[in-house]
């Protein structure tokens, strides 16, 4: 069973504030990644970390911003939350080579207001 | 640039039948292939992981198969039952940053 784990899972929030959805994993895994996704449409990914003090913009812009200070963390912020934010961020991580399995944590359903 | 296709989009079969779910890619040049499971609203579950090496995978009543000279793979669900009505999603590994992900296959299995 994968360990890695969204916070908060559910967030209705007003425009203007500034939000961090956070990821914790404990299988060590060196790569940590940051999908959106609208419902029912494809996974687009917005920020990877490779370790600690790694990180790199995906292939969707996002005004969001990212952070690896430890192995375990992969917080994702939001400065100034807007009603074009609302989408569900999923966190992933991955350890290992090339030829490991993935591992996704339960997501965040963010709804800005 | 690798694409990755899932046919059908959405389907819809009655409790019992064996089902397959299709997942094709444009590039064979990948470590491996990832299937995955999303129910609604929910994260992502690892199903099965196929390696670039490796032409089938299996855990319980599912099998995976992986021709990567013609870049297909293919999800085998035996025995469908209700609660396996997701979204199956394929992904395939390049060996770069990054999982490219199939559109998804909607599977309903009717009581």
């Amino acid at each position: 069973e994968a360990d890695i784990y969204q916070t908060p899972r559910y967030l209705v929030i007003g425009t203007g504030k500034k939000i961090t959805l956070e990821c914790s994993q404990t299988m060590g895994h060196d790569k940590m990644y940051w999908y959106q996704q609208d419902p029912g449409m494809e996974l687009h990914l917005i920020h990877y970390s490779y370790g600690v003090n790694s990180t790199e913009k995906g292939d969707l812009s996002s005004e969001s911003t990212v952070s690896r200070i430890r192995t375990e963390h992969f917080p994702l912020t939001l400065e100034s939350a807007r009603p074009s934010h609302t989408s569900q961020y999923l966190c992933a991580s991955r350890g290992g080579t090339a030829n490991t399995e993935a591992f996704f944590g339960q997501g965040t359903r963010l709804t800005v207001v | 640039k690798q694409e990755v296709t899932q046919i059908p989009a959405a389907l819809s079969v009655p409790e019992g039948e064996n089902l397959v779910l299709n997942c094709s890619f444009t590039d064979s040049a990948i470590y491996n292939l990832q299937w995955f499971r999303q129910d609604p609203g929910k994260g992502l579950t690892s199903l099965l992981l196929i390696q670039s090496s490796q032409r089938e995978q299996t855990s319980g009543r599912l099998n995976a198969s992986l021709d990567k000279s013609s870049g297909r793979s293919t999800l085998y669900i035996a025995a469908s039952q209700p609660g396996d009505s997701a979204t199956y999603l394929c992904a395939v590994h390049p060996g770069t940053y990054k999982y490219i992900f199939g559109t998804g296959t909607r599977l309903k299995v009717l009581a």
